[in-house]
């Protein structure tokens, strides 16, 4: 079974853009979550998507926004970028509820606000 | 104060040592995780427990609920195990503004000298 893929790896943007990622999780799993990880505060989680429907959502603002598709692949957004956005930001999908399933984490993208 | 607390940051071993790292964590669970992260961003699942003790190779993590702990042991350390170890809690669905999500420790980073 192919692993969780995330696309693009690497990101660089300045601020006041926007940015999307993309994050495909392994075949037969139904939620995916995000992660944002930072040197200051560690991981820190975002969403959990789960068939479709925003499950969980973590204390980021209104900037940070997802959806998920269909075949369970998901999109995050990050609208009007700030310099503290510059983060590893990760995806992970478990086959149900994020806490108390297995999660497989992707390689993650790098994003670099300038 | 931090709801899950690792110990120590960093820790350095020699090959062959005996290591052990600590993780507290102040809310209610439903379950507990132990995440490896190598140098380049990807993290691995290692364990996910909910009670008592599980072992995989020469990894061991064990849990006490009532103590609200656990400990991740690596028996005869190599280098390749250098590595940051998270720990993670999964809150229960119940648990207000972060129903059923993973809650992170800052992570200690372990290297291992041949």
């Amino acid at each position: 079974k192919a692993g969780v893929t995330q696309t693009p790896r690497y990101l660089i943007k300045t601020r006041g853009q926007q940015v999307t990622l993309s994050c495909s999780p392994i075949s037969g799993h139904r939620s995916v979550s995000w992660y944002q990880q930072t040197p200051g505060q560690g991981l820190q989680f975002l969403f959990e998507y789960f068939s479709e429907t925003q499950r969980n959502k973590g204390n980021f603002p209104g900037r940070f926004s997802g959806r998920q598709f269909s075949n369970s692949r998901s999109e995050m957004n990050v609208s009007t970028l700030e310099l503290g956005d510059s983060a590893l930001y990760l995806c992970a999908s478990s086959t149900e509820t994020s806490g108390r399933n297995e999660q497989f984490f992707g390689p993650g993208t790098r994003l670099t606000v300038l | 104060k931090n709801e899950v607390e690792q110990s120590p940051q960093n820790l350095t071993a020699q090959e062959g040592e005996f290591i052990t790292i600590n993780c507290s964590y102040s809310v209610g669970i439903s379950a507990l995780h132990w995440l490896q992260q190598h140098p380049g961003g990807g993290i691995v699942s290692l364990f996910m427990l909910s009670s008592g003790k599980k072992k995989h190779g020469r990894l061991i993590a064990t849990i006490n609920i009532q103590e609200k702990h656990s400990s991740l042991h690596i028996t005869a350390s190599h280098p390749r195990d250098s590595a940051v170890y998270i720990c993670a809690v999964s809150t229960p669905w119940n648990y207000g503004g972060s129903q059923g999500n993973l809650i992170f420790g800052k992570g200690t980073k372990l290297s291992v000298k041949p």
